[in-house]
């Protein structure tokens, strides 16, 4: 299995709603990764979880709360967005996030979650 | 001026021809990755270099780490190719990728 699956495929939801996306692989990677990705822009990187720990958090606003409940499940729980959080939501993973000399990590992307604020 | 650039931008061709999409960076690196999106879709990888040469299919990426450039080239193009092709640069010694604008193919039939 190398795959990584993310739901649900499409989210609308309200300013005031709370709701959470999912994403999950098997390939056992111990890292994994939430992305934003805005039209016709690059994914920006948002959390960096490594080993079912958040090592990295690039400066997100409070209303997105990341979860690794296991090594395999990424949760992002989302509470009082703002319209301009509607976006590409993409999950990906990797073997691990090692940064040590001579390897490299492929990271694998998920199919993403479509997010409309109203 | 971006760490990851690409070019060109936007290209269309007609199904058939030879493509070829550049991919240059000013960053030392431990690994490029080529990677394919479709409109309002998720990323789909297809190559991850850090020497040499990969094929797969009617797809060959090359990279020259001196020249500090990769080229991802598409042989016998299909409408089914049409898509964002990116570029993204693992940095020496850090978890992330730094991503290239994209370059957005339209194969007409």
């Amino acid at each position: 299995d190398t795959e990584v699956t993310q739901t649900p495929k499409h989210l609308v939801m309200g300013m005031t709603n709370k709701k959470s996306l999912k994403c999950e692989q098997h390939m056992g990677h111990r890292a994994m990764y939430w992305y934003k990705q805005k039209a016709k822009k690059p994914p920006e990187l948002m959390f960096v979880y490594s080993y079912e720990k958040l090592s990295i958090n690039e400066s997100v606003p409070s209303r997105f709360s990341p979860e690794c409940p296991n090594s395999s499940l990424l949760n992002l729980h989302l509470h009082a967005l703002q319209p301009e959080d509607s976006a590409l939501y993409l999950c990906a993973s990797s073997q691990n996030p090692a940064t040590s000399g001579g390897t490299y990590n492929e990271q694998f992307f998920g199919p993403g979650t479509r997010l409309t604020v109203l | 001026k971006n760490e990851v650039e690409q070019s060109p931008q936007n290209l269309t061709a007609q199904e058939g021809e030879f493509i070829t999409i550049n991919c240059s960076y000013s960053v030392g690196i431990s690994a490029l990755h080529w990677l394919q999106q479709h409109p309002g879709g998720g990323i789909v990888s297809l190559f991850m270099l850090s020497s040499g040469k990969k094929k797969h299919g009617r797809l060959i990426a090359t990279i020259n780490i001196q020249e500090k450039h990769s080229s991802l080239h598409i042989t016998a193009s299909h409408p089914r190719d049409s898509a964002v092709y990116i570029c993204a640069v693992r940095a020496s010694g850090t978890y992330k990728y730094i991503f290239g604008t994209g370059t957005r193919l339209k194969v007409l039939a």
